[in-house]
């Protein structure tokens, strides 16, 4: 029963060098999300995707890319990192989105991102 | 490592007593609010969540009050446990978008033995 999974938990990135996280999810979701958490601050969504092979802007995309060429994955890449996205980064996922009864989403335990 | 409870408002009450969290939200056409709580060093967790149709809702130990003349959400812990220590925040959205969720900053409940 592992439900949502991100890997890794940790990292540490000098300014400038691209990584790629991942999220998984083995409770056949079509709803995925990207999101980070600031001090002081809510999260904030960064993309998301409505199911396999589609993705679209959250909140805060700029300086991220995603992809989700499976359904059970999404990945959340960094392609020249900055200090600015140091942060703690939390994928989810969710059945629905919208006025069902199926829309609450389940979080990972996080990836905790420092760029130096 | 760094708490995502740092800067937080702090509730700290005695093992045994009622909580009480407060959420104000912003947008009067939301129609959809979550509580989550979020332990520290792991993701956010659905605790309860209720419809603007509705004023009240109760879960297992936790009730959720929505006040919409004052764009006011509470979440009420009966019985507090030293279990219940975490961050909790709401989020708002129109229509339960889950992916149109406004989350809050959270409140930093500490439960004392």
């Amino acid at each position: 029963n592992a439900g949502v999974t991100q890997t890794p938990k940790f990292r540490v990135l000098k300014t400038g060098q691209s990584m790629t996280l991942l999220c998984a999810q083995d409770m056949n979701h079509e709803y995925m999300y990207w999101y980070r958490q600031d001090p002081g601050m809510g999260l904030r969504l960064i993309h998301y995707s409505v199911g396999e092979g589609t993705t679209a802007k959250g909140e805060v995309p700029d300086g991220y890319n995603v992809s989700r060429l499976k359904k059970q994955n999404f990945l959340l890449g960094l392609e020249s990192a900055a200090p600015s996205q140091t942060s703690v980064y939390f994928c989810a996922s969710s059945y629905e989105s919208g006025a069902g009864s199926n829309t609450e989403a389940f979080f990972g335990q996080g990836t905790r991102l420092t760029v130096v | 490592g760094e708490s995502v409870g740092l800067h937080l408002p702090t509730l700290s009450v005695q093992e045994g007593d009622n909580s009480i969290i407060n959420c104000a939200y912003s947008n009067s056409a939301s129609d959809y609010f979550i509580w989550y709580k979020q332990e520290s060093g792991k993701g956010p967790q659905f605790i309860i969540d209720i419809r603007s149709n509705m004023d009240k809702r109760q879960g297992q130990r936790v009730t959720v009050l929505l006040n919409k003349t004052v764009k006011h959400l509470s979440l009420q812990i009966a019985a507090t446990q030293p279990g219940d220590s975490a961050v909790y925040f709401c989020a708002e959205s129109q229509g339960g978008a889950t992916n149109k969720l406004i989350f809050g900053t959270g409140t930093l409940l500490a439960v004392q033995p």
